[in-house]
């Protein structure tokens, strides 16, 4: 069965650069999660989106945007880094259930 | 302030033997509490879940107990087997005003099984 596909799966970056992470959820999933976690940390709400429409944002930085594109993949934007945003993200996918299906995450280090 | 407190942070049991987490909660409009797997490198992935009209639910080796007045649940592992070595994740989650899922995960225990 189709999971949910981020890339890239490894990223380094220097301080103060831009990253950009994608997702390609499901197929036919309308919903789009991104989390954050830090080493060791449990996963952070980031932000959501329901059919290509932000939904619901929670701890998200303001150098920090995503958005959903109309094939439903997702972007995540991530400028003037900085060494705290050494983390693994991960995008989650659903649809009419409950349950969130998360891809194999994307692990950016800052340098 | 965390609001789903897990523990323990670590856990060692023998092959055979039965793995116990437990979580607790705090808000009330959490009306969903997943159990997540995580193994290194890999995202979280659903293992078992519950909502609070039911007490119990038993997947296989998997077991949520659920205590709805003392806000607490657990995830029993019957018959440990090395292949479940992994950290697990407990959450409670609630529909946002969008109909998303708002989870909320507790910090997670890194459970080893031994030989």
């Amino acid at each position: 069965a189709a999971g949910v596909i981020q890339s890239p799966r490894h990223l380094i970056k220097e301080k103060r650069e831009t990253a950009t992470l994608k997702c390609y959820p499901i197929p036919r999933h309308d919903t789009v999660y991104w989390y954050q976690q830090g080493p060791g940390q449990d996963p952070q709400f980031l932000i959501s989106f329901y059919e290509k429409m932000q939904s619901d944002k929670g701890s998200i930085p303001d150098r920090f945007s995503a958005q959903q594109f109309s094939d439903y993949h997702s972007e995540l934007n991530m400028s003037s880094l900085e060494l705290g945003d050494s983390a693994l993200y991960f995008c989650a996918s659903s649809s009419a259930g409950r349950e969130l299906f998360f891809g194999e995450g994307s692990r950016l280090t800052v340098l | 302030q965390q609001q789903v407190k897990q523990s323990p942070q670590s856990l060692i049991v023998q092959k055979g033997g039965i793995s116990i987490i437990n979580c607790a909660y705090e808000n009330t409009a959490f009306d969903y509490f997943p159990w997540y797997q995580q193994f290194p490198g890999k995202g979280p992935a659903l293992l078992i879940a519950i909502r609070p009209d039911v007490s119990e639910k038993k997947e296989g080796r998997f077991t949520i107990s659920f205590n709805k007045s003392a806000k607490q649940f657990s995830l029993h592992i019957m018959d440990s087997q090395p292949g479940d070595s992994a950290t697990y994740f407990c959450a409670a989650s609630m529909l946002s005003n969008f109909g998303n899922e708002k989870l909320t995960f507790g910090t997670g225990t890194r459970l080893t099984i031994i030989p």
